[in-house]
């Protein structure tokens, strides 16, 4: 099946500062790419996605472009603030044909201090 | 709307008891999804159940089953508990099935001890 390599931090940052957490990914195929996010205490929620190569994802000042020459989606945010402070996974669907659930990331514990 | 919900929110078992989780998905929603997430696993695919038939299975044992009712809501049971089944259990529901165009919308997990 499809897999995901993401760097697992944990990553301190301090607020206003440049964020980048690193996604690659193995599939056949092209699927869509997820960024999720998991506050402490919560569920997950889909953050961004990307459905074809050279898309890019965004939302709250999140950005992730889908790569297929690096095979990359690399979550990107300008100035983090302590509210970003989660945990951040990498996702695809798990076959070509997206039957077979989402494939995580270990996830990205990113904590940004004032 | 209100989002997935799933009951209990916190459990505590004994190695071969039995347990049962419950989740409720949007309003709407007709796919239910179940992930097992744990510190060195991370997160893992369990099944899928669409229109009350199991869709999908990850590479989990016989213990782990679950089923789905008419109104969408689903259960999943694990047998003969383990130490190791020590996790939580998120639930995500969909519009439709397939993974790679409809947004998964995951509940807050059930956190289930194992002692």
């Amino acid at each position: 099946g499809n897999s995901v390599t993401q760097m697992e931090g944990p990553v301190t940052l301090s607020e206003e500062a440049f964020l980048t957490i690193n996604c690659t990914y193995t599939a056949t195929g092209y699927p869509s790419l997820f960024w999720y996010v998991q506050y402490p205490g919560e569920g997950l929620q889909l953050l961004l996605k990307a459905t074809k190569a050279d898309d890019k994802g965004s939302n709250k000042g999140f950005e992730a472009t889908y790569r297929k020459e690096t095979t990359s989606f690399h979550l990107e945010k300008g100035s983090v603030q302590v509210s970003d402070s989660a945990v951040y996974f990498c996702a695809l669907p798990d076959s070509g044909g997206g039957a077979d659930g989402l494939t995580f990331g270990k996830g990205t514990h990113l904590i940004i201090q004032p | 709307k209100a989002g997935v919900t799933q009951t209990p929110r916190y459990l505590i078992k004994t190695r071969g008891q039995q347990v049962t989780l419950s989740c409720s998905p949007i309003s709407g929603h007709r796919s239910v999804s179940w992930y097992q997430q744990t510190p060195g696993q991370g997160l893992q695919f369990l099944f899928e159940y669409f229109s009350e038939t199991q869709r999908n299975k990850g590479n989990f044992p016989g213990r782990f089953s679950g089923r789905q009712f008419s109104n969408s809501r689903s259960e999943m049971n694990v047998s003969t508990l383990e130490l190791g089944d020590s996790a939580l259990y998120l639930c995500a529901s969909s519009l439709g099935t397939g993974f790679g165009h409809n947004e998964q919308f995951f509940g807050p997990g059930t956190r289930l001890t194992v002692l």
